[in-house]
């Protein structure tokens, strides 16, 4: 089972408030799991990446929360600004096989409200 | 600077038409992927490549055609079998398993007129 499920599809919040995006998979020999910001009109770009053997990264304002056991993973912005405003994908690989493609979530389009 | 270049920016395709989306990399990376971006529909594969003169179908792959002569170049053509072409499309590399992070070009507009 290839998918990774990613919620919600849309997402408003005021300035400051801390958005979370929430992503499922089913795989359990995924071993990368990493995330994707894309404006209009722009290719995505790696924004935060986090392993199987760490609950938690943190870099700047993002943070991923990973559970392992639940099979489930989370974006946090912390005191999201209106410039966070964009499409979110998560993603999840695994080195098996030689293999390294991303299967990617649907995506949550976010808007930081002033 | 290290990068993905596709051209063009924006693509106008008459009905029966093949075009070609243009993918250059120099990162050196091994491999590469072509993508389409439908609105509400995410990112799905149409083809990616690992090594040169070598490359797989993705999930949507009928109606568009790779190939893979340099390690640089991963061009791809929309064909006339492809009947509903208007999207955007994303090109992507990658480098060995040990480093799985993609690095994406900027896009390709497709239109048809």
């Amino acid at each position: 089972q290839q998918q990774v499920k990613q919620s919600p599809q849309s997402l408003i919040v005021q300035k400051g408030g801390i958005p979370i995006i929430n992503c499922a998979y089913e795989n359990t020999a995924f071993d990368y799991f990493p995330w994707y910001q894309q404006f209009p009109g722009k290719g995505p770009a790696l924004l935060i990446a986090i392993r199987p053997d760490v609950s938690e990264k943190k870099e700047g304002r993002f943070t991923i929360s990973f559970n392992k056991s639940a099979k489930q993973f989370s974006l946090h912005i912390m005191d999201s600004q209106p410039g966070d405003s964009a499409t979110y994908f998560c993603a999840a690989s695994y080195s098996g096989a030689g293999s390294y493609q991303l299967t990617f979530g649907k995506g949550t389009k976010l808007s930081v409200i002033p | 600077d290290g990068g993905i270049t596709q051209s063009p920016k924006y693509l106008f395709r008459k009905e029966g038409q093949n075009v070609t989306l243009s993918c250059e990399q120099n990162l050196n990376h091994d491999a590469m992927y072509w993508y389409r971006q439908d609105p509400g529909q995410g990112l799905r594969l149409i083809y990616y490549s690992q090594i040169v003169n070598d490359f797989q179908k993705g999930d949507i792959a009928e109606g568009y055609s790779v190939s893979r002569e340099k390690k640089e170049s991963f061009p791809l053509t929309v064909t006339s079998a492809q009947k509903n072409p208007t999207a955007f499309y994303l090109c992507a590399s990658s480098m060995s398993p040990e480093n799985y992070g993609y690095t994406f070009g900027s896009g390709t507009r497709l239109t048809v007129v």
